[in-house]
């Protein structure tokens, strides 16, 4: 078990360019989370998948950002013409539920600077 | 809706001494209850958790009781080593909004020698 991957560490762009993330949950687990952490804030829920079907995405995820997970194995979030208020922790999660809660576990996280 | 309220930060407590840090849920149907750490440079970790009311997750020394009847889940440790710095999060999840957490603010535990 190697844990929950998310690449890159770190990522600084210039305001209006596009960006993409990817995270590797724990092979075995159906569901993947994405979140998002601004300092001195709790994680903020932006969207998940079971297996490869996007089941719910919050309000915050307005239409410049996007997620996938083709084939129910990774992920990537694309946010799309960025903004100075993307600047952010994006941190993903992964669990294995079945018939119940399932435990998430946490990636690294990828901090984005947007200048 | 759901939503956690947690005490907010930051706490500095020297060495051995006890430990609190309220936290209070709102959730729509029978929420799971979990506490988090994040020490510095890293990700979150499980730290416990409560699946039930009266439930009492524990680890590293670490408690929290879930109740129900005040919709709360605080964390207390009784003696607190300095290597237990770190950002700490009340979440709860719910199998009735897909699982999702919901995380309070974090509070910011700073132990000294």
């Amino acid at each position: 078990d190697t844990g929950v991957s998310q690449d890159p560490r770190h990522k600084i762009t210039k305001r209006g360019q596009n960006v993409t993330f990817r995270c590797d949950p724990i092979s075995e687990h159906n569901r993947l989370y994405w979140y998002r952490q601004t300092l001195g804030q709790g994680p903020e829920f932006l969207t998940y998948f079971q297996n490869e079907a996007q089941l719910e995405k919050s309000r915050l995820l307005s239409d410049r950002f996007s997620a996938e997970r083709p084939k129910g194995s990774f992920s990537t979030l694309e946010i799309q013409r960025t903004e100075q208020g993307d600047s952010a922790m994006y941190l993903c999660a992964s669990s294995l539920v079945s018939g119940g809660y399932g435990e998430q576990y946490f990636g690294p996280g990828t901090r984005l600077t947007v200048t | 809706g759901n939503s956690v309220t947690q005490m907010e930060g930051p706490v500095t407590l020297s060495e051995e001494a006890f430990l609190t840090i309220n936290c209070t849920y709102t959730a729509t149907g029978y929420p799971s209850l979990f506490w988090y750490v994040q020490y510095p440079g890293e990700g979150l970790q499980l730290l416990l958790k409560a699946t039930k009311a009266d439930d009492k997750g524990s680890n590293k020394g670490f408690e929290a009781t879930y109740r129900k009847e005040t919709t709360s889940f605080h964390l207390e440790k009784g003696s607190v080593q300095v290597s237990d710095s770190a950002v700490y999060f009340c979440a709860l999840s719910s199998s009735n909004t897909g699982n999702q957490f919901y995380f309070g603010t974090g509070t910011s535990l700073t132990v000294i020698p």
